[in-house]
């Protein structure tokens, strides 16, 4: 049963306009949540976190927004580049081990 | 941020066989994490290595299948042992950042095959 799910496989934008990143969560006890960029080969990057106490992060380009009443959180990319392109995972700690979703594929056409 | 590299990169091995995985951080760290990412599928925490003591493993990982050191504070190896193609995966090592107790920071991965 997954705690953390990512249910869009991919995503496509425009270079310029904004992407959305979309991830629920099931467990009300997560306390932190954190956004991870992959490029393949690679190992994933930390893009941006945050704490269940807040309901709004923001870090140049990247935001990330926290319902928890809805068990979901969202990463907004403004503007989009074509460098974002890549698997974007969305992670929650619990204790301290991070439990994935399955990733969001973003490609961003110029 | 931590710089951290493991070795080897990639390897391709015959079922049956062990491969042993290192894991090294320019920084001395408590914690150190093994996870593995199946193909499709999500990055799984496999086991939490501290120093000076017996590694911590997760539901459905177990010791005598992956067992792992932790000599000193920078260091940590995995071992897979007696592979079978199901254990296919990329494995990766982790830490804490240095200025967070809540950010963990990656290293590149072993991106394993076993025929």
């Amino acid at each position: 049963d997954q705690q953390v799910k990512q249910n869009s496989p991919s995503l496509s934008v425009q270079e310029g306009r904004i992407s959305i990143l979309n991830c629920d969560y099931t467990n009300s006890m997560f306390d932190y949540f954190l956004w991870y960029k992959k490029y393949p080969a690679e190992g994933p990057t930390f893009l941006i976190s945050i704490s269940s106490i807040k309901d709004k992060n923001e870090d140049g380009r990247f935001t990330v927004f926290l319902n928890k009443s809805a068990k979901h959180l969202s990463l907004h990319i403004v503007p989009s580049q074509p460098g974002d392109s890549a698997v974007y995972f969305c992670a929650a700690l619990a204790g301290t081990a991070l439990i994935f979703g399955k990733g969001t594929t973003l490609s961003v056409s110029s | 941020s931590a710089v951290i590299s493991q070795k080897p990169s990639r390897d391709i091995c015959q079922r049956g066989t062990s491969l042993t995985i290192q894991c090294q951080v320019d920084s001395q760290v408590t914690m150190m994490f093994w996870y593995r990412q199946q193909p499709g599928q999500s990055l799984t925490l496999i086991a939490t290595a501290n120093q000076g003591s017996e590694a911590t493993y997760e539901s459905g990982f177990v010791i005598d299948k992956f067992p792992i050191s932790r000599p000193n504070l920078t260091f940590s190896t995995l071992t897979v042992s007696n592979m079978s193609p199901e254990d296919s995966s990329i494995y990766l090592c982790s830490v804490f950042s240095d200025t967070s107790s809540y950010e963990q920071y990656f290293g590149p991965g072993t991106r394993l095959t076993v025929t």
